[in-house]
């Protein structure tokens, strides 16, 4: 998984607490994409972004949860107010173009655990 | 997106081939079949992707039905190390999201 870096690799946040999530994308990679996997469950899409536009969020709970792809810096994957059921594994993903058949190249992962 | 079935898991003897099914029998056209594994507390990794032909690259190969309904991922020579969680996906050429199944538990045995 070079390339894609996200960080923290692990975080902790009380309830009622916000929970901030970065990933810098491949050298290269104009598009981003993020997924969540909760304990003993697979990946689910949440959103995908091009740099300063959100293309689909159709996987994004409606409150509490945003994300932004500036044109300078990492995307942000930032959740308000988490409750229990936020602890998951964040995952980001990045690709270099849209519809030309590119695979999505994943980082490791930040760990969410809400106390 | 199509969907697709995949066993839930499989054993396969250290330095022999894993030869892992998929079936995506409602595959359109203008669908790719992907594959990612997920090594224990990893980010998924990419292995291999196709539309019909087959295709081979260091780590794999992607044998595709001729009437596309159903693929598999060969591991020619399976270590400890590909000890992870296999996930066939169909993709659509344009399409953004990769739809995650349950995927196939691979165990490699000493």
């Amino acid at each position: 998984n070079a390339g894609v870096m996200q960080n923290p690799r692990h975080l902790v946040r009380r309830r009622g607490q916000e929970a901030r999530l970065r990933c810098s994308p491949m050298k290269g990679h104009s598009h981003v994409y993020w997924y969540r996997q909760l304990p003993e469950e697979g990946l689910k899409f949440m959103v995908y972004l091009q740099k300063e536009n959100i293309i689909d969020e159709s996987g994004m709970p409606k409150e509490r949860f945003s994300a932004e792809f500036p044109k300078e810096g990492p995307s942000i994957l930032r959740i308000q107010q988490v409750v229990r059921g936020d602890s998951a594994a964040y995952f980001c993903a990045s690709s270099p173009l849209e519809g030309v058949n590119q695979p999505q190249h994943f980082g490791d992962g930040t760990r969410l655990s809400i106390l | 997106d199509a969907k697709t079935t995949q066993p839930p898991s499989m054993d396969c003897a250290e330095g022999r081939a894993a030869n892992l099914p998929c079936n995506h029998s409602t595959i359109s056209g203008n669908e790719y079949v992907y594959w990612y594994r997920q090594i224990h507390s990893q980010g998924p990794q990419y292995i291999i992707h196709g539309l019909k032909n087959n295709e081979t690259n260091e780590m794999a190969s992607l044998i595709i039905t001729e009437d596309r309904k159903s693929s598999t991922l060969i591991l020619p020579h399976a270590t400890l190390r590909d000890t992870a969680v296999y996930y066939c996906i169909v993709r659509v050429e344009y399409g953004n999201k990769l739809v995650f199944g349950a995927g196939t538990i691979l165990r490699v045995k000493s």
